[in-house]
């Protein structure tokens, strides 16, 4: 079975500052997605970002971009100008390739956008 | 287009109790997933449906059930309910049955057991 491990429960960050999330992940899969969700105070679940394994190139989403180290199995989250609006609860998630969109959650990081 | 519902979005049972929660997904969306977080265990995977099967299970025991119908909405069961099943239940929407498409949460289910 796939583990997903965040640190840092909780972080602060001023607004308009870059505040960075960790993850791991063990897996003996070569093919597979990686993914940070974001669950504001609304428990509306959001997808932020999305990283397949195979692609070397880390994927970037406006202010939201990732650093994925395949070997160190390592996938960090770097909010850039953070905004009030990004106050959330951060979650990384492991699929399988062809997984039948079994997601695998971490315990999730809490961010607080302070003004 | 409209997003993931699900209703009820709170409900209150007693132990011993059963209860069905409903998932409608994204129109045309085919995959229905479901998920249980609570604060100690956080996202837990529950199942998976695809053209009304059930894909994949995850380590919940025989009391957690689902199914999905025709026009793709899902519903979940719980038997015999449990203090410990107090949680808020997510269900998940995606177009096809593959890992590269998106899945689209719906708002959840708080279901708490007394």
């Amino acid at each position: 079975a796939q583990t997903v491990t965040q640190s840092q429960p909780e972080m602060s960050v001023q607004e308009a500052e870059t505040v960075t999330l960790s993850c791991t992940y063990d897996t003996s899969e070569n093919n597979y997605y990686l993914f940070w969700y974001k669950q504001p105070p609304s428990r509306q679940m959001i997808l932020v970002i999305r990283q397949e394994a195979y692609k070397q190139q880390n994927a970037t989403e406006n202010r939201f971009s990732v650093n994925f180290q395949k070997a160190a199995k390592s996938f960090s989250l770097k909010i850039s100008d953070s905004q009030l609006g990004d106050t959330a609860m951060y979650f990384c998630a492991f699929m399988k390739h062809q997984g039948n969109n079994r997601l695998a959650f971490g315990k999730g990081n809490q961010v607080v956008v302070i003004p | 287009k409209a997003g993931v519902t699900q209703t009820p979005r709170y409900l209150i049972k007693t132990r011993g109790q059963q209860v069905t929660l409903s998932c409608s997904p994204i129109s045309g969306h085919r995959s229905v997933s479901w998920y249980q977080q609570t604060p100690g265990q956080g996202l837990q995977f529950l199942f998976e449906y695809f053209s009304e099967t059930q894909r994949n299970k995850g380590n919940f025991p025989g009391r957690f059930s689902g199914r999905q119908f025709s026009n793709s909405r899902s519903e979940m069961n719980v038997s015999t309910l449990e203090l410990g099943d107090s949680a808020l239940y997510l269900c998940a929407s995606s177009l096809h049955g593959q890992s590269s498409y998106e899945q689209y949460f719906g708002p959840g289910t708080r279901l708490t057991v007394t």
